[in-house]
């Protein structure tokens, strides 16, 4: 079976830094996306990573260790409209395309 | 605009009477997918495609049926609806060109409850 975890809640403060971890135990691996999803909308992509490292990309950041079966995304100077949820999600098709998402981690950003 | 549609947008039904939520996307994207999303459960796939004519269960097949047969629309069927896919379905489709590494658009979703 597939098994991806992430926190529930996380809060943090604007202008902070704040790291949302996410671990997966896949059939399969062939790359990790993060999805934003504020409440009562569509998902929206923020990142992918196939090679262990970190993509970076403005504010946003995300990193793949695939040997621990690990990533994080890494949001800095957070802004309020930074509050929504966010979805680790696990491509564990081999020669499909097969998302696995996890429960997603609840980011408030509290002035 | 590039975009991913669904509709109805919004629907209240009755336990058996058939339904169909539609889906299409104007981005000639070979890869399309459907998702439920319930509290505490996340989103799960119900069934994803390839391409025309190509479709495959995902994790939560049960009781819904899809079809690909033009490259844009990718409709989600349920036969016989159940209190239990009272949810919100979210439509998506993606390049597989990149094999399997593009993002993923989303419809804007499609709040479902059944009686």
């Amino acid at each position: 079976g597939q098994n991806i975890d992430q926190p529930t809640e996380m809060t943090a403060t604007e202008g902070a830094i704040v790291q949302i971890n996410c671990t997966y135990q896949t059939s399969g691996f062939n790359g990790l996306f993060w999805y934003q999803q504020h409440a009562g909308e569509a998902p929206t992509f923020l990142s992918y990573n196939v090679l262990d490292g970190l993509e970076e990309k403005g504010r946003f950041s995300s990193f793949l260790s695939r040997s621990k079966g690990y990533s994080y995304l890494l949001l800095k100077e957070l802004q309020m409209k930074d509050s929504a949820s966010y979805l680790c999600a696990v491509n564990s098709g081999a020669g499909s395309y097969q998302l696995t998402f996890g429960k997603g981690t609840k980011l408030s950003v509290i002035p | 605009e590039a975009q991913v549609t669904q509709n109805p947008r919004y629907l209240i039904t009755v336990t058996g009477k058939k339904l169909t939520v539609t889906c299409s996307q104007n981005m000639n994207h070979e890869y399309m997918s459907w998702y439920r999303q319930d509290p505490g459960l996340g989103l799960r796939q119900i069934y994803y495609s390839m391409n025309v004519e190509v479709t495959d269960k995902g994790d939560v097949p049960e009781g819904y049926k899809v079809s690909r047969k033009e490259k844009r629309n990718f409709p989600l069927i349920l036969e016989s609806p159940s209190p239990n896919q009272t949810s919100l379905y979210f439509c998506a489709s993606s390049l597989w060109a990149s094999g399997g590494a593009g993002e993923q658009f989303f419809g804007p979703g499609t709040r479902l409850t059944v009686l």
